[in-house]
């Protein structure tokens, strides 16, 4: 069955520090895959996504992640993390047509930041 | 600027007395979602309209229902919540089903 795995429930990172956060999928073909932030009591926010092309994307507020078939994996990354950055985040995998697509989220993995 | 929007931020409501939560956007998506998250989790699916078409999800409750009006409003309704109801509520949208989702800030309801 399809499903996205992140191996990381909880991370806590130095402000200023860099930051990586994992996320595995399992589905046959290429999927379109996603990177969800949500900020405590508010809805999910669009960071980034890959349809296909450039296997490395950028995405909104300096985050950036990188597709690696080998691996199924497209895991996130940025250079320095803020205060602000301190949310939860879900990685998602749409699988399906366009007519039948079905958003197929990870468990979704927590950020705290140390000042 | 073009968004989704819930209403209302907080609910609290009795066992068992029906509650409506709403939903509109602006961006004249195709798709419009309702997702239940507990704390701690990620957000479940409860069913779909793509356009007027609706899809429900196998394992929601019978008690959930939707209606999509018009292109801009959708709304659930629970007709008998019970106190494992309790639950935030999200709303999104997409162009198509493969398309990327656009989330509101949740509807954050407490069943007492």
């Amino acid at each position: 069955a399809q499903s996205v795995t992140q191996p990381d429930i909880h991370i806590t990172v130095s402000e200023g520090a860099s930051l990586e956060l994992r996320c595995n999928y399992s589905y046959g073909a290429t999927p379109y895959l996603f990177w969800y932030v949500q900020s405590p009591g508010q809805g999910l926010q669009l960071l980034l996504k890959y349809f296909s092309g450039d296997t490395l994307v950028q995405g909104i507020k300096g985050f950036e992640a990188e597709f690696k078939r080998s691996q199924s994996s497209f895991n996130l990354r940025k250079p320095s993390v803020h205060w602000s950055d301190a949310a939860e985040y879900f990685c998602a995998v749409v699988i399906g047509s366009s007519n039948t697509g079905k958003l197929i989220f990870g468990q979704g993995t927590t950020l705290q930041v140390k000042p | 600027d073009a968004m989704v929007i819930q209403n209302p931020r907080y609910q609290v409501t009795q066992f068992g007395k029906p509650v409506t939560l709403s939903c509109s956007q602006t961006l004249n998506h195709n798709v419009m979602y309702w997702y239940q998250q507990k704390s701690s989790q990620a957000p479940k699916l409860l069913f779909h309209y793509y356009d007027k078409d609706f899809n429900n999800e196998a394992d929601t409750p019978d008690n959930f229902q939707s209606r999509r009006p018009n292109t801009s409003f959708c709304f659930l309704d629970i007709r008998s919540p019970g106190l494992g109801d309790t639950a935030m509520y999200l709303c999104a949208t997409s162009r198509e089903h493969n398309q990327p989702q656009h989330f509101g800030d949740g509807t954050r309801l407490s069943i007492l």
